[in-house]
């Protein structure tokens, strides 16, 4: 397993297109966390799954974003009619269920720039 | 609701020496407390955590972490710093009964100076 994996690392586009960001965790993990980044700043929650339940969401996370989690496997953050405000790193997470909490491994991130 | 403050945006300490980053915590109920790390250009990295038990903590690379419940603090602590610690250090709380979002500081840039 080489970990949590984000496509793509890079993605520019303009004002007003929609974008979608994929996350493949690692395949035991059953937990899967997205986050967001922007420069200075701590990572913001956004959204959790357990499976493929979506048990939480931020109330960053307007209607413009939606994430998805079929089958419990990979993930995927879709941002509709992007602003300029959502340029950051968009981080995904995964984690192991249990009695007790075994930390986050991250992926590298997709870096979103809207122009 | 739970929140991390990290009071120091930098922290500058001569390789060699010990260092401490300062993190203090709020939440209404027990805390799981974390400790990660960032490199330029890298993702985020787990060091330590603190659930329960002793409240010195050892993780990663020879960091550790002291839980303090009357001051609410869980400060990362290494003996001797090297200059590869240089990176962005972030502290993260989860509430042990508020669901399983994890919520994290604003980070603390480390430089460790030759």
């Amino acid at each position: 397993d080489t970990g949590v994996s984000q496509n793509p690392r890079h993605k520019i586009t303009k004002r007003g297109q929609n974008v979608t960001f994929r996350c493949d965790p690692i395949s035991e993990h059953n937990r899967l966390y997205w986050y967001r980044q922007t420069l200075g700043q701590g990572p913001e929650f956004l959204t959790y799954f357990q499976n493929e339940a979506q048990l939480e969401k931020s109330r960053l996370l307007s209607d413009r974003f939606s994430a998805e989690r079929p089958k419990g496997s990979f993930s995927t953050l879709e941002i509709q009619r992007t602003e300029q405000g959502d340029s950051a790193m968009y981080l995904c997470a995964s984690s192991l269920a249990g009695g007790a909490d075994y930390g986050y491994t991250f992926g590298s991130g997709t870096r979103l720039t809207v122009v | 609701a739970q929140s991390v403050a990290q009071p120091e945006d930098q922290v500058n300490v001569a390789e060699g020496n010990p260092l401490t980053v300062k993190c203090t915590y709020s939440v209404s109920g027990n805390p799981y407390l974390f400790w990660y790390v960032q490199y330029p250009n890298r993702g985020l990295q787990f060091l330590l955590k603190y659930i329960t038990g002793d409240n010195l903590v050892k993780g990663s690379y020879g960091f550790e972490a002291e839980f303090n419940k009357s001051q609410t603090s869980f400060h990362l602590k290494k003996p001797s710093a090297l200059v590869s610690d240089s990176a962005l250090y972030f502290c993260a709380v989860r509430e042990l009964l508020g669901g399983f979002k994890t919520i994290f500081g604003a980070g603390t840039r480390l430089f460790v100076k030759a």
